[in-house]
Order: C-alpha cells, then sequence, then structure tokens
C-alpha cells in the first residue's frame, strides 16, 4: 500500500509570512494528492488537490506543487493570515487512485505568529 | 443537503460492550469510507465500501465490522470494545469517479474506559 511522509510536524510562522509543507509519496502509480484542513475539534476539509498530469495548481493565496519524478508534493500558503492557523494534512491513494481511501501523513500543525 | 452525518456525536462505553457508528450520506456517492483520528497519526482507514452490499479492509481493520445495506448509509460495529479504540472516528464518502474530492463526516468522539 502507499506511504506518505510528511514534514514538518509543526510550522509557526509570523502573520505575513509564507509557510511551506511537504509531502512524500511511495506508490508511482498514485495520480491524486489532496490537502486537508483540519481545525481543532472539526472535521477535514479539502483546500486543494492536484492530479499527476499537473505539475502545479494555485488557488488565492495556497498552492501545490508536485514532482512525480522526486515523488513528492508541496503545499505553500503565502500572506499567512491568523485563520490559516490549523492542522494540515496531505494524502494519496492507496491503491494509485482507484475506490480505495486515502493514506494520510501524519499532519503539521501550522501556527500563525501575531 | 446535509451532507454527510454522523451519530452519535460522543459516546463512551466500557471495555467488552459492543455499539454502532451511523453514517448517512444524501449525495448520491457510492463510495464510503470509516477513518480512525488518533493524536499525531492523521487519519487511517478502518473499511471502505465501494457501493451498496460491499465492503473491503483498510488499514486498520481488526475489532471493527461494516454493513453497508442501503447506498447512503454505512454502518461501523464494534463488537467488544477495547480501549485502543479510544479515538475519533470519521465517516467520508465521495463520487465514483477517479480524483473527486472526499467529504467527511462532522465525527464521533468514542471513549473506551
Amino acid at each position: 500500500g502507499e506511504n506518505v511522509e510528511q514534514h514538518p510536524s509543526t510550522l509557526s510562522v509570523q502573520e505575513g509570512d509564507s509557510a511551506v509543507i511537504k509531502c512524500t509519496y511511495s506508490d508511482s502509480a498514485s495520480n491524486y494528492f489532496p490537502w486537508y484542513k483540519q481545525e481543532l475539534g472539526k472535521r477535514p476539509q479539502l483546500i486543494i488537490d492536484i492530479r499527476s498530469n499537473v505539475g502545479e495548481k494555485k488557488d488565492q493565496r495556497i498552492a501545490v506543487t508536485l514532482n512525480k519524478t522526486a515523488k513528492h508534493f508541496s503545499l505553500h500558503i503565502t500572506e499567512t493570515q491568523p485563520e490559516d492557523s490549523a492542522v494540515y494534512f496531505c494524502a494519496a491513494p492507496d491503491s494509485g487512485g482507484g475506490a480505495d481511501g486515502l493514506t494520510f501523513g501524519k499532519g503539521t500543525h501550522l501556527i500563525i505568529q501575531p | 443537503n446535509a451532507g454527510v452525518t454522523q451519530t452519535p456525536k460522543f459516546r463512551v462505553l466500557k471495555t467488552g460492550q459492543s455499539m454502532t457508528l451511523l453514517c448517512a450520506q444524501d449525495m448520491n456517492h457510492e463510495y464510503m469510507y470509516w477513518y480512525r483520528q488518533d493524536p499525531g497519526m492523521g487519519l487511517r482507514l478502518i473499511h471502505y465500501s465501494v457501493g451498496e452490499g460491499t465492503t473491503a479492509k483498510g488499514e486498520v481493520p481488526d475489532g471493527y465490522n461494516v454493513s453497508r445495506l442501503k447506498k447512503q448509509n454505512f454502518l461501523l460495529g464494534l463488537e467488544s470494545a477495547a480501549p485502543s479504540q479510544t479515538s475519533v472516528y470519521f465517516c467520508a464518502s465521495r463520487r465514483e469517479y477517479l480524483g473527486y474530492e472526499q467529504y467527511f463526516g462532522p465525527g464521533t468522539r468514542l471513549t473506551v474506559t
């Protein structure tokens, strides 16, 4: 099955600065890579995803980059704001991209310092 | 349109007791999933279903059973609860086609004493 590693486990940045979270995966057949944001006591919510035929995707202040050769993908948040404070999870499909569930990284606790 | 709902929201069980967690979705999704979330561990897949009447094991299936008798419902059962099953349980669903978003329920916080 898939193995997803996520770094760092905790990231503290000053408000207005950028934050980068990195993930690696093991299954070269994986072709879909979502990022979820989870606020304390809430459910995970998708913030951005990327498919393997695209190298980068952007949505306002967040972007995701994918390097299939190196099997890693990253989340970039620019101009961070207090509401960006949360735990972020990367994920990859359990078996390439079928109906199987997602394998999640262990999460990054992003702290935005005022 | 309620999305994905879970019942109950909280539960405390004694070791050896049984219970069933209910997940319901009104989005006509084919695929449904049960995950557990433990501190520092991310979410781990317990069981999943690709359609009514079908179920399959995920990464951590031991101690759990599931059933999908109706397309909109996915039940997770604990026959004999153990303290190691103390966790937050999330149900999720998604459309059939590749790459679509998984929609999560609000979670059930289960404590086994």
